[in-house]
């Protein structure tokens, strides 16, 4: 089955750190570029950024909005991304999910992870 | 960035009835619309992409039209299953963007 697991969030005061996970599992990972959006009610949906696969070189691109406090990275032996969220402010509270598109046996998929909760709060 | 302009914000509908739904980009985007269907509590699932081929799995009551900068999403006869919010997005570049979303409700 093709699918994406979620772990990390929570609630952290401005200024502080997170780190969410995206587990996939039933698709190449190595070779798939992986996505992050997020959610929140005052916003709707956001592209946090994307991370390419080794194999088209491997580099990241970002939101304005997180850039130079999010670093998205992956271990493609675990079949992990992480979104590393630095210097977290409460304009980045939502539900953050993780996506991909990928084809397996000539069919294409387009799992979600289940999200997780970011709540930036003094 | 692209900027998508969905249309109406929330929709009262019978079961049954003919739903319409229309995006409008800021920019030439050529066919790269997603539209999306997202339930209360649950990660949007997607449901047409290159604005008109549907997703394996999406019933054939869903279709997609449109290129360029205006689109639309039809629902041909609309089921109680159907209450959700949809989304359009456009993926033809970074960052990627998607619309306000239209909140479908039953009349």
């Amino acid at each position: 089955e093709v699918q994406l697991v979620q772990s990390g969030g929570g609630l952290v005061k401005p200024g502080g750190s997170l780190r969410l996970s995206c587990v996939a599992s039933g698709f190449p990972f190595a070779s798939t570029w992986m996505t992050w959006f997020r959610q929140s009610p005052e916003k709707g949906l956001e592209w946090v950024g994307r991370l390419k696969s080794k194999t088209s070189g491997g580099a990241a691109d970002y939101a304005a909005a997180v850039r130079g406090r999010f670093i998205i990275s992956r271990d493609d032996s675990t079949n992990t991304m992480y979104l590393q969220m630095n210097s977290l402010t409460p304009d980045d509270t939502g539900v953050y999910y993780c996506t991909t598109r990928v084809l397996v046996r000539g069919n294409w998929f387009d799992p979600w992870g289940q999200g997780t909760q970011v709540t930036v709060s003094s | 960035d692209i900027q998508m302009t969905q249309s109406p914000s929330s929709l009262s509908a019978s079961i049954g009835d003919r739903v319409t739904i229309t995006c409008q980009a800021s920019q030439d985007i050529r066919n790269y619309l997603n539209w999306y269907q997202q339930k209360p509590g649950k990660a949007p699932k997607l449901l047409i992409y290159d604005a008109s081929i549907l997703e394996g799995g999406t019933p054939s009551r869903f279709g997609g039209s449109g290129s360029g900068t205006h689109f639309t999403f039809t629902i041909s006869s609309l089921q109680p299953e159907d209450l959700a919010t949809y989304y359009c997005q456009q993926y033809d570049n970074v960052p990627i963007t998607f619309g306000q979303g239209t909140r479908l409700e039953m009349k």
